[in-house]
């Protein structure tokens, strides 16, 4: 059964400075993974989705990498504002016989302090 | 134009009530999905439909949930014999195609549901 963990679980950091996300997976025979983020009471945003052939993807300020074989994504964001605070999910596809498999992880809770 | 919409919003039932959740899908998605999500914790996969059959349903919890999409654009989530264990936000998702390499899941509000 795949499991999905994001360490840490909450992050508070001061605006402008670089950080970075984790999330690692058990199974890495993955299809893909996607990266989102929850504004409270809100449904999930889609950031960057990463192909199991790519190693990252990047759009402005985030840069989401995978190394398939560890297991291991992360998600780095430059010069963070207060805007990104919110919860980043990590979820890993596996496709297996017409069936998919969509495994998120808990989450991490950033704030990003003015 | 809009995105994947889902309604209500929130629902408040009782213990033993049977509840409808309703999920608007992105015109043109075929692939659809549904998911819970308690306090805390980050989705839980419930359903995956390809088209108007489910193509994966492995995640439902018992026979009390059930979902359908009998013309491949709108599903219905059902819960019969609503529990307090229930209570959580349901979320829906639409993606293009549920099969094709690369294929970006875009998520709706979802709905809160309280059982009392």
């Amino acid at each position: 059964k795949q499991e999905v963990t994001q360490i840490p679980a909450a992050l508070s950091v001061p605006e402008g400075e670089n950080l970075v996300l984790n999330c690692s997976f058990t199974d890495s025979a993955i299809y893909n993974l996607q990266w989102f983020r929850q504004d409270p009471g809100k449904g999930l945003t889609s950031l960057l989705l990463i192909q199991s052939s790519q190693r990252e993807q990047t759009s402005g300020r985030l840069n989401a990498s995978l190394d398939k074989s560890s297991g291991r994504s992360t998600l780095y964001i430059a010069a963070s504002q207060p805007g990104d605070s919110a919860t980043y999910l990590c979820a890993v596809r596996k496709y297996s016989g017409g069936y998919q498999k969509v495994t998120f992880g808990t989450g991490t809770k950033l704030q990003v302090i003015p | 134009g809009a995105g994947v919409s889902q309604t209500p919003s929130n629902k408040v039932t009782e213990k033993g009530k049977y509840v409808e959740l309703r999920c608007d899908p992105i015109s043109g998605h075929t692939a659809l999905y549904w998911y819970r999500q308690s306090l805390g914790q980050g989705p839980e996969f419930l359903i995956y439909f390809q088209g108007t059959g489910a193509a994966d349903d492995s995640g439902l919890p018992n026979d009390r949930f059930f979902a359908v999409r009998p013309e491949g654009s709108v599903s219905t989530l059902k819960i019969q014999r609503t529990e307090r264990g229930d209570s959580a936000v349901y979320l829906c998702a639409s993606s293009l195609s549920g099969l094709r390499l690369g294929t970006e899941q875009f998520f709706g509000p979802g709905t809160r549901l309280t059982v009392l």
